[in-house]
């Protein structure tokens, strides 16, 4: 069975920091990773993904994500927060051979002071 | 081309009634999902359609919800009865046979009283 964590469930940051969301997952296959975002009122939308190759994955908006077997993680970043990016963050994984639907995490709220 | 459109935005039902969420997904993808949303369980997998044929469903779901896809470009989330645990934002998304990424549409907001 495969499970998505988030450790975090509300992180706050002032515009201008760095942010770091954590995602860790648990399966013993292949796996499909991404990242998506969900503003308040709104459907989530698609900022990455990782399947294989370099473990450093560029999205959206400045966001960049990093794989890593060992930790069994796929943490999200970005160097330097804007307003707009206050959103609630979801960690997302998939197996091919199991189907293509997605296990979400819980999700993490960033909250961006001025 | 337009995204995932859903209708209503929001839906307000006493319990026991049935109630008929609507989706249309992007035009040309094939699988198309059904999630629900609460701040306690998170997104919860309610159905899973590839080319209108159902490929998973969420089993605690079975009993009241049923999802059905008309034609590849419409789709139909009911729930009967309506109890006031359904009360949930319902999110419907599609994806394209070779994408990875799925389009989410705005969601409905179902309050069941």
């Amino acid at each position: 069975t495969q499970t998505v964590s988030q450790s975090d469930a509300h992180v706050t940051v002032f515009e201008g920091d760095s942010v770091e969301l954590r995602c860790n997952y648990s399966y013993g296959g292949s796996i499909y990773l991404s990242w998506y975002i969900q503003h308040h009122g709104r459907g989530l939308q698609f900022l990455l993904k990782y399947y294989s190759g370099n473990p450093v994955v560029q999205g959206v908006n400045g966001f960049e994500a990093e794989f890593s077997k060992s930790d069994s993680s796929f943490h999200l970043r970005k160097a330097s927060v804007h307003w707009s990016d206050s959103a609630v963050y979801f960690c997302a994984a998939s197996t091919y051979q199991g189907g293509r639907a997605l296990i979400f995490g819980t999700g993490t709220t960033v909250s961006v002071s001025p | 081309d337009a995204g995932v459109t859903q209708t209503p935005r929001h839906e307000v039902a006493e319990k026991g009634q049935t109630i008929i969420l609507k989706c249309e997904p992007v035009s040309g993808h094939n699988d198309l999902f059904w999630y629900r949303q609460t701040k306690i369980q998170g997104l919860e997998l309610l159905s899973y359609f590839r080319s209108k044929s159902l490929m998973e469903d969420g089993g605690a779901f079975k009993d009241r919800f049923k999802a059905e896809m008309l034609n590849s470009s419409f789709s139909t989330l009911k729930i009967q009865p309506t109890e006031p645990k359904d009360s949930a934002v319902y999110l419907c998304a599609s994806r394209g046979d070779w994408d990875y990424e799925q389009y989410f549409g705005p969601g409905t907001r179902l309050t069941v009283l």
